[in-house]
């Protein structure tokens, strides 16, 4: 049981260059999320989704976009990076019966040049 | 929005010592998390409380839910070195139909070093 797993574990980017991080979970976890780690700022939430082709915004939404086919992946797209988008990303999932109770992968390091 | 504001920032101990941190809320919470992330790894829940007043442990970790609901602690006893990491404080973030749908506001997080 690999729970979520997140790819690529590191990258570079130039501004302006686009790119997608994969989130994968396999306990049919009905919910899943983004956050995004910065120093001082705690885990703040950018995209969520409540099931295949359902997404809405969290918390710092502008420049990625997510889409949800199946309910195992929940891939994050950066369209345009920006130097202010470095930062440590996290996918979750979690149960509809358990919603607060999340399992996160292992994280993507991300730095935008 | 929201906002959890947890105290200290960081903590350097040394082995066998206990450990508090607290998280306080500008609004009121009916669940309060708390997960700790080691390093380069994400955060796994610790305990989890759904009543103020509530006392949980698990371990070594013992965490209160205040009757204030605006804010809950987190206790350490006997700290050895693998308790090093950031201790997140979390709180689910409803919709108006009052579902959170695994949406949590986070506290900005405790470091924790811990000396041999």
């Amino acid at each position: 049981n690999a729970g979520v797993t997140q790819t690529p574990k590191f990258q570079v980017l130039k501004t302006g260059q686009s790119m997608t991080l994969q989130c994968a979970q396999d306990m049919n976890h009905e919910y899943m999320s983004w956050y995004r780690q910065d120093p001082g700022m705690g885990l703040r939430l950018i995209h969520y989704s409540v099931g295949a082709g359902i997404t809405d915004q969290g918390e710092v939404p502008n420049g990625y976009n997510v889409s949800r086919s199946t309910t195992e992946d929940f891939p994050l797209r950066l369209l345009s990076a920006a130097p202010s988008q470095t930062s440590v990303y996290f996918c979750a999932s979690s149960y509809k019966s358990g919603a607060n109770v999340l399992t996160f992968g292992a994280g993507s390091r991300l730095t935008v040049l | 929005g929201q906002q959890l504001n947890q105290s200290p920032q960081s903590m350097f101990i040394q082995e066998g010592e206990d450990v508090s941190m607290n998280c306080t809320s500008s609004s009121i919470f009916n669940t309060w998390l708390w997960y700790k992330q080691d390093p380069g790894e994400g955060p796994v829940l610790l305990i989890a409380l759904y009543k103020a007043g509530e006392l949980t442990s698990n371990g070594r970790l013992t965490a209160q839910f205040g009757i204030t609901r605006k804010d809950s602690f987190l206790n350490i006893s006997a700290s050895i070195p693998s308790d090093v990491g950031i201790y997140f404080c979390a709180g689910p973030n409803y919709n108006a139909g009052g579902t959170s749908y695994g949406k949590l506001t986070f506290g900005q997080g405790t470091i924790l070093t811990v000396h041999p």
